[in-house]
């Protein structure tokens, strides 16, 4: 069965460092997605893309976080310089409707 | 934005039990989803039910869109039912989705 798959499962980095986070979505899907989950907390949005463009993004997804699809199968999630609170459990997401299919998560650690 | 609202926060079964587990949310909705995080942080989409009952095995799935609730059911857990029941919700079919805080189950042998 297709999935999503992300890379890399772990991520430690240091404040101020920049990192980038990679999905490949399934590869019928039009939608994409990115949410993080703080140890303990709710899942939330971070933001959505569609048509090689930003739909809609939260109020976390500052100018410190961009998106990308560099091809036709990745889809990146960047973060410039990296907080203490950007720490937390990355999830991409993509679906062909409505349906939401998560990729197991990147692990990122900023120390 | 909506607010969604889970019940119980935390649920111990005995393996076998049944339970229903409840998601409230405050306004109008064209998308529900149930997801199941299991132990190691997987999410897992159970069903995508914004109104109406579906069943997949064990699992049902319950939402009256004009009462703002749904219910999901589990019949005879597993162990391998434990971790945590997330309901999500959002206003437009590709929007957003708005998580509640998430049901934590343990099944016990």
């Amino acid at each position: 069965e297709p999935e999503v798959t992300q890379t890399p499962s772990h991520q430690v980095t240091q404040m101020g460092q920049e990192v980038i986070l990679r999905c490949v979505p399934i590869s019928n899907h039009l939608y994409f997605y990115w949410y993080r989950q703080i140890l303990g907390q709710k899942v939330e949005f971070l933001v959505s893309f569609y048509n090689n463009e930003i739909s809609e993004k939260s109020e976390i997804f500052d100018d410190q976080f961009s998106v990308e699809r560099p091809d036709g199968s990745n889809f990146t999630l960047k973060i410039r310089s990296t907080k203490l609170e950007d720490s937390a459990m990355y999830f991409c997401a993509s679906t062909p409707d409505e349906k939401l299919f998560f990729g197991s998560g990147t692990q990122l650690s900023v120390l | 934005g909506i607010q969604v609202e889970q019940s119980p926060p935390d649920l111990i079964l005995q393996e076998g039990a049944n339970s229903t587990l409840r998601c409230n949310f405050s306004d109008s909705v064209n998308n529900l989803q149930w997801f199941h995080q299991n132990p190691w942080g997987q999410l897992i989409n159970l069903f995508y039910i914004p109104s109406g009952t579906k069943q997949n095995g064990r699992l049902s799935a319950t939402t009256v869109a004009t009462e703002r609730y749904s219910l999901l059911y589990i019949s005879s857990s597993q162990t391998t039912d434990s971790g945590v029941y997330f309901c999500a919700v959002a206003s437009d079919s590709w929007g957003k989705l708005q998580f509640g805080a998430g049901t934590q189950v343990v099944v016990t042998p």
